[in-house]
């Protein structure tokens, strides 16, 4: 069964705290996102790997960036957290050339006062 | 970047309904994929449709490419309180996939 977490479930961070994300894939995927989830917008890419040490910018990578330093995990790095950035983060994972299955982690609800 | 037209936005039905949503495009995709997310959680893949025209069922869910390639539709039959969640259609052309906004459904028992 594939397993994809995310280190927590609810973070409350200030403005101007560096934050990170982190994710964890059990299924020796090579393809890993970050999405951030917001009402009305559904599901928007930030940034996604392809591989170790490889990071690809998505459709707001504006105020991200990410570390991938092992195959299982991506990090998501808020190097200064913004009020909003207050949003519902999913990581997902996949195989090569499979991106329409990825599998998604619960989540991490962050918000930044 | 385009992003996919998702409806209704949501949905109040009444249990033992039957329920319709689709999703609409400017662009053409290879593959049209329906998610669930339960509260609380992470999407789950329900549905993958590979060609244009295929029709395809998962239990009491069935979905549709549509002949267009531009658009797709999920139906659930006689929905019960457990489909009560967040479905979101997904269009995927090469490796770019978008999403659409969600489907926020609620089953009355």
């Amino acid at each position: 069964d594939v397993k994809v977490t995310q280190s927590s479930r609810y973070l409350v961070k200030r403005t101007g705290e560096k934050v990170f994300l982190e994710c964890v894939q059990d299924m020796d995927h090579e393809n890993m996102f970050w999405y951030r989830q917001d009402p009305g917008l559904g599901l928007r890419l930030i940034y996604f790997s392809y591989d170790v040490k490889m990071k690809e910018k998505g459709d707001i990578p504006e105020g991200y960036s990410v570390s991938r330093e092992k195959k299982e995990r991506f990090s998501l790095i808020l190097e200064s957290a913004s009020t909003n950035q207050t949003s519902m983060y999913l990581c997902a994972s996949s195989f090569p050339g499979h991106n329409h299955e990825q599998y998604f982690g619960p989540g991490t609800r962050l918000t930044v006062t | 970047g385009q992003q996919l037209n998702q409806s209704p936005q949501s949905m109040f039905i009444q249990e033992g309904e039957d329920v319709s949503m689709n999703c609409t495009s400017s662009s053409i995709f290879n593959t049209w994929l329906w998610y669930k997310q339960d509260p609380g959680e992470g999407p789950v893949l329900l549905i993958a449709l590979y060609k244009a025209g295929e029709l395809t069922s998962n239990g009491r869910l069935t979905a549709q490419f549509g002949i267009t390639r531009k658009d797709s539709f999920l139906n659930i039959s006689a929905s019960i309180p457990s489909d009560v969640g967040i479905y979101f259609c997904a269009g995927q052309y090469n490796n770019d996939m978008r999403f659409g906004a969600g489907t926020r459904l609620t089953v009355k028992p």
